[in-house]
């Protein structure tokens, strides 16, 4: 596709569900990341895969947060028996490597899924 | 580990005033800067990036920002406000040698409302 896709836009839980989130990256773009933003602040860190190895997943905030990418292209945000303070929006963004020729450093993102858990 | 700071979570401004965002940035090298805008409801969008080109910097809708290496600043500027610009401003570095972190490191970010 043209940008980065995520579903489902908006989803509503309640605690204790488990929760799955869906990011497809721009086509050829290697490295994804996910972000989680609560209300009124900036974008945090979650995970960052370069095509199916998960290289950093230091931001995850519990071992309740998993993340894969088997395929390199499609990612899924699995977040497991939810809680209250895990309502956020979840970004995701891809981008080429930063080092390679024509590496911008720059993120393309998507319009989020809204998380709320009840 | 590098780091922006965004002085003043909420900025007004008349419609045709300048427009002055500011953040300042920690890092042991010059990273790569960039300034996103969100929009309700909506993803980021980039305004402009610092690739360690030109130092003044020219993006969309009419905006610009000036690398300063000595204040370790990248603040955003528009020399004429328009009710369009209201949204949420964020400043974010990212890393660029080798073993520093690859994802973009976002400030609290900045709401700019603009009056008529």
């Amino acid at each position: 596709g043209a940008g980065v896709s995520q579903s489902p836009r908006y989803k509503v839980a309640k605690r204790g569900q488990d929760v799955a989130l869906r990011c497809d990256p721009i086509s050829g773009h290697v490295s994804l990341f996910w972000y989680q933003q609560a209300l009124g602040q900036g974008p945090e860190f979650l995970t960052y895969f370069q095509n199916e190895a998960q290289l950093d997943k230091s931001g995850l905030p519990s071992d309740r947060f998993f993340a894969e990418r088997p395929e390199g292209s499609v990612s899924t945000l699995k977040i497991q028996r939810t809680q209250q303070e895990d309502s956020a929006v979840y970004l995701c963004a891809s981008s080429t490597p930063i080092l390679t020729s024509g590496g911008t450093g720059e993120l393309f993102f998507g319009e989020g899924s809204r998380l709320t858990v009840l | 580990a590098q780091s922006v700071t965004q002085l003043g979570s909420h900025v007004s401004v008349s419609e045709g005033a300048l427009v002055l965002l500011r953040c300042n940035y920690s890092s042991s090298v010059p990273p790569y800067l960039f300034w996103y805008v969100q929009y309700p409801n909506q993803g980021l969008q980039l305004l402009l990036k610092y690739t360690s080109a030109a130092t003044l910097v020219k993006g969309i809708n009419g905006f610009e920002a000036e690398f300063k290496k000595s204040e370790t600043s990248f603040h955003l500027t528009k020399p004429s406000a328009h009710m369009s610009d209201a949204a949420e401003y964020f400043c974010a570095v990212r890393g660029v040698s080798s073993g520093s972190a690859r994802q973009l490191t976002f400030g609290s970010g900045t709401q700019l409302t603009v009056l008529p």
